[in-house]
Parts: structure tokens; C-alpha cells; sequence
């Protein structure tokens, strides 16, 4: 069954940094979604990209972050200037054309900021 | 008023009960709704998916939707060990692309 893969699975940098996590999602898939979990907190959805544009962002998606869908396969997340807050587990998702397709999430990476 | 509501738990279950985890949503024009099963450092997993009111079965797990009530369940029938993680309630909210929006999740725990 296809499934949506990200890499790395687990990214340590440090505070400031820039950062990239990267995500495939099903192929045939055309919406594509970063959420992001903090531990012990629920999953909150970050930004929705649809046509190569973003269709939607949440307050948490601010001038610090950013996506791409550079080669028609990969799908990135970038925080520029990692915060101490900003580790969490970070979802890639997919899903169909369909308006009631249900999310397909990626394994997610864990990011720590030390 | 959160947007979607459950109960955090833990619920506990002995080994062959029924399971009951409920959620309850704001937004009544959302239209789709789905239930996904978390486990400890993993991702969402989908368990169902019901758009229309009524009962939806799909092995031993029954989702069931009342939109009068705004108001989502999932019934998981002879409970096992490996069916204790976290539930977590979805509910599909907004025009044009859509997102999915989460509830906290229900912790449930499978006693053998």
C-alpha cells in the first residue's frame, strides 16, 4: 500500500538553525499538509499546499516557516530560525482530490531544539 | 469552545468489552469526520471514516454520527491488548481544500 514517507526521522539542532524536513507524499495525491505535535499535546495542523501554493495557514505558520514542492515528489518544511518551541513531531499528510478523502500521514519527524 | 471536544481518559476496559469514546464538534457545517488510533511516538492512523448520520461498522469498530447533536462516537467491540493507544476524533472543517481539525484524543486501556 502506498504511504507516505518522511525523512530524516529524527532531526537535533540547535536554537537558530535553519532546518529542513523533507516528505513524499502518495503519489497520486494532490493536497498536501505539515502538521506538527508537541509532546503530550494534540495534533495541530500547520499549513494545507494545493497547485504549488498554500492554501491555508494556521497562526503557528509564521514568517519563520515555509514550504516547497521543488521536483513534483518532494514536499519540504522549513523553519528558519529554530526556537526552543519548535520541537515537536512534525506530520507530512496527503490525500485525494475528493472532499471527504481522509488525511494519509507520514511516520513523522521528531525535531529537538536544544 | 474547542473546536472538537473529547474526554482525555484514560478509559479503562477490561479484555473483551465494548469501548466507548465520544467527541463532540463545534462547526456544524463540517461534513466529514474520522477517527484515527495514535499509538505512543507514532503517527495518526485512520481507523473510519462517516460523513452521514447513522452507524457506520467496519470490523469490530462502529462509528456513529448525529449532526443535530454535532456529536461523533466510536464503539470498538471485544476490546484487545493492542487496541490501547490514543483515539483521536477529526472532523473536516472549512470550504475549498478543506483540513482536518483534531481533538485532544481519548487514552484507552486494554486490561488482559
Amino acid at each position: 500500500e502506498p504511504e507516505v514517507t518522511q525523512t530524516p526521522s529524527h532531526q537535533v539542532t540547535q536554537m537558530g538553525q535553519e532546518v529542513i524536513l523533507r516528505c513524499v507524499p502518495i503519489s497520486n495525491h494532490l493536497y498536501f499538509y505539515w502538521y506538527r505535535q508537541i509532546l503530550g499535546q494534540k495534533v495541530e495542523f500547520l499549513v494545507s499546499f494545493y497547485n504549488n501554493e498554500i492554501s491555508e495557514k494556521s497562526e503557528i505558520f509564521d514568517d519563520q516557516f515555509s514550504v516547497e514542492r521543488p521536483d513534483g515528489s518532494n514536499f519540504t518544511l522549513k523553519i528558519r530560525s529554530t526556537k526552543l518551541e519548535d520541537s515537536a513531531m512534525y506530520f507530512c499528510a496527503s490525500k485525494r482530490d475528493t472532499y471527504n478523502s481522509p488525511l494519509h500521514f507520514g511516520n513523522g519527524t521528531r525535531l529537538t531544539v536544544t | 469552545q474547542k473546536e472538537v471536544e473529547q474526554n482525555s481518559g484514560p478509559l479503562s476496559v477490561p479484555e473483551g468489552a465494548i469501548a466507548s469514546l465520544n467527541c463532540t464538534y463545534s462547526d456544524r457545517v463540517s461534513q466529514s469526520f474520522f477517527w484515527y488510533r495514535q499509538y505512543s511516538g507514532k503517527s495518526p492512523e485512520l481507523i473510519m471514516s462517516i460523513y452521514s448520520n447513522g452507524d457506520k461498522e467496519d470490523g469490530r469498530f462502529t462509528a456513529q454520527l448525529n449532526k443535530a447533536s454535532q456529536y461523533v462516537s466510536l464503539l470498538i467491540r471485544d476490546s484487545q491488548p493492542s487496541d490501547s493507544a490514543t483515539y483521536l476524533c477529526a472532523v473536516n472543517k472549512g470550504t475549498g481544500f478543506q483540513k482536518l481539525v483534531f481533538g485532544t484524543g481519548t487514552r484507552l486501556l486494554v486490561s488482559p
